[in-house]
């Protein structure tokens, strides 16, 4: 069975700082990776996601993430941050066959800092 | 635009009675999810459906049960509401390809308290 690990609940950082969100998963087999955002009172909107290719993968709003396959992880990545930015993140997973759902992270909510 | 709509936005029942809530998506997806969030939990599956009449269970779907009549509806049915199923729902859909590489549309949520 797939699971997804997001390891940091919290992530407070200072406008314009760079931030990394990490995302670790297991799965016996090959996967999709994704992020999603959740802004307040909100739905998810896809940010990004991984199918295959290259493993550097560019998202809306200045946000990328890379797949790492040899330690099963999939970070999420901005160089410079804006409060805008603050909501909750989350890591999802689905295998590359059988399957179209989703298996979520339990998330990380960024707090962005004037 | 096509969209995905919940209905109601925010719901007080009691202990014991029975609520819907409501999805409907105009995308004409086949795929159908109802997830619930909880702090400490992220989303968890309650319920999918892949098309007309097919349903299958999620890893929380306990107390719970969907009905899928058309493309369009995804009914949610809390049988007998307790405490434990207080939450915000969230409906999702997604165009049915066999390989996982689908994008879901989310809905605005349902919060849901019951006392």
């Amino acid at each position: 069975a797939q699971s997804v690990t997001q390891l940091d609940s919290q992530v407070p950082v200072f406008e314009e700082a760079p931030v990394e969100l990490r995302c670790n998963y297991s799965s016996s087999v090959s996967v999709y990776l994704f992020w999603y955002v959740q802004y307040p009172n909100q739905g998810l909107q896809l940010l990004l996601k991984y199918l295959s290719g290259s493993t550097l993968v560019k998202g809306i709003n200045g946000f990328e993430a890379e797949f790492n396959k040899s330690q099963t992880s999939f970070h999420l990545r901005k160089p410079s941050v804006h409060i805008s930015d603050t909501a909750e993140y989350f890591c999802a997973v689905s295998e590359s066959y059988n399957t179209d759902k989703l298996i979520f992270g339990t998330g990380t909510r960024l707090q962005v800092f004037p | 635009d096509a969209e995905i709509t919940q209905s109601p936005r925010h719901k007080i029942t009691e202990t014991g009675r029975q609520v819907t809530l409501a999805c409907h998506q105009t995308w004409n997806h086949n795929n159908m999810f109802w997830y619930r969030q909880d702090l400490g939990h992220g989303l968890r599956l309650i319920h999918y459906s892949y098309g007309v009449q097919d349903t299958n269970k999620g890893e929380v779907s306990d107390g719970y049960s969907v009905s899928r009549s058309n493309t369009e509806d995804l009914p949610l049915t809390l049988e007998s509401a307790a405490s434990s199923q207080t939450s915000v729902y969230f409906c999702a859909s997604s165009e049915r390809r066999t390989g996982g590489n689908t994008e879901a549309f989310f809905g605005q949520g349902t919060r849901l308290t019951v006392v």
